[in-house]
């Protein structure tokens, strides 16, 4: 079964620094892979998607990531942190809903809260 | 502009009461999914449905049942409400061309306190 595992669940980082939220994924198929954001009170919207092709994605607000499938990663990156950044970020991973079906759900992380500090 | 409404954002209930939590998607979409989410648990699906009138299990749907009479409107109902269902519910869509790799868009969530 896939499933996805974020490593910190709390994240502090000061404005202007690298940004790295890490994601490491299960998958017994070539994984579809998803980071998305939720701001407070608000509910996740999509920050990118790697589902074939280049390895190195990019998504809105200056993130990408990048899958390495020899590490089992996909670790979210910013170079320069800002303070509208300040939010949860979830990893999640594309599954069969049940086995031998055909339909998918997103199976999600725990979670890492950002905080980005003056 | 694509949108996700649900439509109470806070609820207090009792234990024992029936409660609704309705979601509405304008965006004609046939997948919809009820997560709950929780503090160090993320997202966990409670029910999903693949177009009007179906629906599939998720990973915790005890305590829980949908209904999809209508294809923009997706209802979760707790028939007996109890207090280890407070929580954070949230409702999304999918547009089923988009397959394993569509985005969900979500609602803003409800919150439910049960007392």
């Amino acid at each position: 079964a896939q499933s996805v595992t974020q490593l910190g669940s709390h994240v502090s980082v000061s404005e202007g620094a690298l940004v790295l939220l890490r994601c490491n994924y299960s998958s017994s198929v070539p994984p579809y892979l998803f980071w998305y954001v939720q701001y407070p009170n608000q509910g996740l919207q999509l920050l990118l998607k790697y589902t074939t092709g280049a390895t190195l994605v990019k998504g809105i607000n200056g993130f990408e990531a990048e899958f390495k499938k020899s590490e089992t990663s996909f670790h979210l990156t910013k170079p320069s942190a800002h303070m509208s950044d300040a939010a949860e970020y979830f990893c999640a991973v594309s599954s069969p809903l049940n086995s031998g079906g055909s339909n998918y759900k997103l199976t999600f992380g725990k979670g890492t809260l950002l905080t980005v500090n003056p | 502009d694509v949108k996700v409404t649900q439509s109470s954002r806070y609820l207090v209930k009792r234990t024992g009461e029936k409660v609704f939590l309705e979601c509405v998607q304008d965006m004609d979409h046939e997948n919809m999914f009820w997560y709950r989410q929780d503090p160090g648990l993320g997202l966990r699906l409670i029910y999903f449905s693949y177009d009007v009138k179906m629906k599939e299990k998720g990973d915790i749907p005890e305590g829980y049942s949908v209904s999809r009479e209508k294809k923009e409107r997706f209802s979760l109902i707790l028939e007996s409400a109890s207090t280890n269902q407070t929580s954070m519910y949230l409702c999304a869509s999918r547009a089923a061309a988009g397959g394993t790799t569509g985005e969900l868009f979500f609602g803003e969530g409800s919150r439910l306190t049960v007392l």
